[in-house]
């Protein structure tokens, strides 16, 4: 089975600290994506990537970057975060098919104050 | 613009019947995911449907008319652990996933 972890389930945060999500999946899939999850909104994409060290802007990444060093791990900085990046942030993977399933990790939840 | 359009909620009765609906407009279309998602979990895969027609899988069928940009999930047999959001997402013509809001399924005893 495709495990997708990510670091923490719950976070709260001051305004302008940096923040890092952690997400790692253990099936070796090339693709990996950071989405954010609102209340009324569908799952918008922050940033994707296909390969190491690559990495593509989705729909709404300001505020927002991403490291890729490692095949099976993604990481979402916030470089100063802001209250209305209060939000659950899902991490999603992906095998090399166009159309292969995304697995995704349990989500963070993000508060901050 | 692209668009995806799904009920935010939905209340259905255990043991009966329930379809969910999604309609779609997207800049190239190479099919349509079905997602459920529990309270506090991550969205797991349902089904994918890119020709038009009806997929039976168990208890769980999912509908696509390409033509019409519409989908639907139908759930039969409802138990009380369908209470859950069901995610529908079309994919574009860049292979990119485009999401709904997700439509909350309510069973009631």
């Amino acid at each position: 089975d495709v495990k997708v972890t990510q670091s923490s389930r719950y976070l709260v945060k001051r305004t302008g600290e940096k923040v890092f999500l952690e997400c790692v999946q253990d099936m070796d899939h090339e693709n990996m994506f950071w989405y954010r999850q609102d209340p009324g909104l569908g799952l918008r994409l922050i940033y994707f990537s296909y390969d190491v060290k690559m990495k593509e802007k989705g729909d709404i990444p300001e505020g927002y970057s991403v490291s890729r060093e490692k095949k099976e791990r993604f990481s979402l900085i916030l470089e100063s975060a802001s209250t209305n990046q209060t939000s659950m942030y899902l991490c999603a993977s992906r095998g090399t098919g166009d159309l292969d399933t995304q697995y995704f990790g349990p989500g963070t939840r993000l508060t901050v104050l | 613009g692209q668009n995806i359009d799904q009920p935010t909620e939905m209340t259905a009765t255990e043991g009966a019947i329930v379809q969910i609906n999604c309609t779609y407009q997207t800049s190239g279309f190479n099919g349509l995911f079905w997602y459920q998602q529990h309270a506090g979990e991550a969205p797991t895969f349902l089904s994918y449907n890119v020709l038009d027609g009806l997929e039976e899988k168990g208890r769980f069928s999912s509908f696509l008319s390409r033509s019409k940009g519409y989908s639907y999930l139908l759930l039969k047999e409802l138990q009380m652990k369908d209470s859950a959001s069901y995610l529908c997402a079309a994919v574009d013509s860049n292979y990119q996933l485009i999401w709904g809001a997700g439509t909350k399924l309510i069973i009631k005893p």
